[in-house]
């Protein structure tokens, strides 16, 4: 029969359109922040990382934004091109019995229609 | 350019066999990771190591074991191979300190348990 699974959010964007990224993440002691890219068959690449201490930070054709009240984090990419498909994945900074890790979102799956 | 190499792109091994997955890092990097990814769940920590011969659990150590000898290699090992351990394993690296946050992933092997 066929199986179930969780599917990954997904977003469609035209070329040349600008997308946002939405995050959720959960601990408010959290102090760090990072959206990573991740293509079909290659491991996450950095993107962009912002601090508590910020609430936007741009890169070339990206910003982040950071919402510490709604604990809300965002990635939008300008002028969106072909090689911006990918799945895109926040991770936040969570410090467990003194030790630091990095804890990932499930992805968003950004698809740039030509 | 920094550079994180899993031993293997591809490997199918049969349940109850022991596997051992490889990753080598050129960075000098003082810490290194192992997560799984799972479509719908994002990256999950197996275990990682922040020096020579340390190791520390993540969030679903089960089933499996790291070794780290060198600075260089974290391999991640798997005693006694399961169906349900079917998936794509992605090695991390990072350098101490907390202004690089940012890991550096290898491509992944997908792991496939018959």
């Amino acid at each position: 029969g066929e199986s179930v699974g969780l599917h990954l959010p997904t977003l469609s964007v035209q070329e040349g359109d600008n997308s946002i990224i939405n995050c959720a993440y959960s601990n408010s002691a959290s102090d760090y922040f990072i959206w990573y890219k991740q293509e079909s068959g290659k491991g996450p690449q950095f993107i962009i990382d912002i601090r508590s201490n910020m609430d936007k930070r741009q890169g070339q054709r990206v910003t982040v934004l950071l919402n510490k009240t709604v604990k809300h984090l965002s990635l939008q990419i300008a002028a969106t091109q072909p090689g911006d498909s990918a799945v895109y994945f926040c991770a936040e900074k969570t410090t467990n019995f003194g030790n630091e890790k990095l804890t990932f979102g499930t992805g968003t799956r950004l698809t740039i229609i030509p | 350019d920094v550079k994180v190499t899993q031993s293997s792109r591809y490997l199918v091994k049969r349940t109850g066999e022991k596997v051992f997955l490889e990753c080598v890092q050129d960075m000098d990097h003082e810490n290194m990771f192992w997560y799984r990814q799972d479509p719908g769940l994002g990256l999950r920590l197996i275990y990682f190591s922040y020096d020579v011969k340390m190791k520390e659990k993540g969030d679903i150590p089960e089933g499996y074991s790291v070794s780290r000898e060198k600075k260089e290699r974290f391999s991640l090992i798997l005693e006694s191979a399961s169906t349900n351990q079917t998936s794509m394993y992605l090695c991390a690296s990072k350098t101490l300190g907390e202004a690089n946050e940012k890991l550096f992933f290898g491509s992944g092997t997908q792991l496939s348990v018959l």
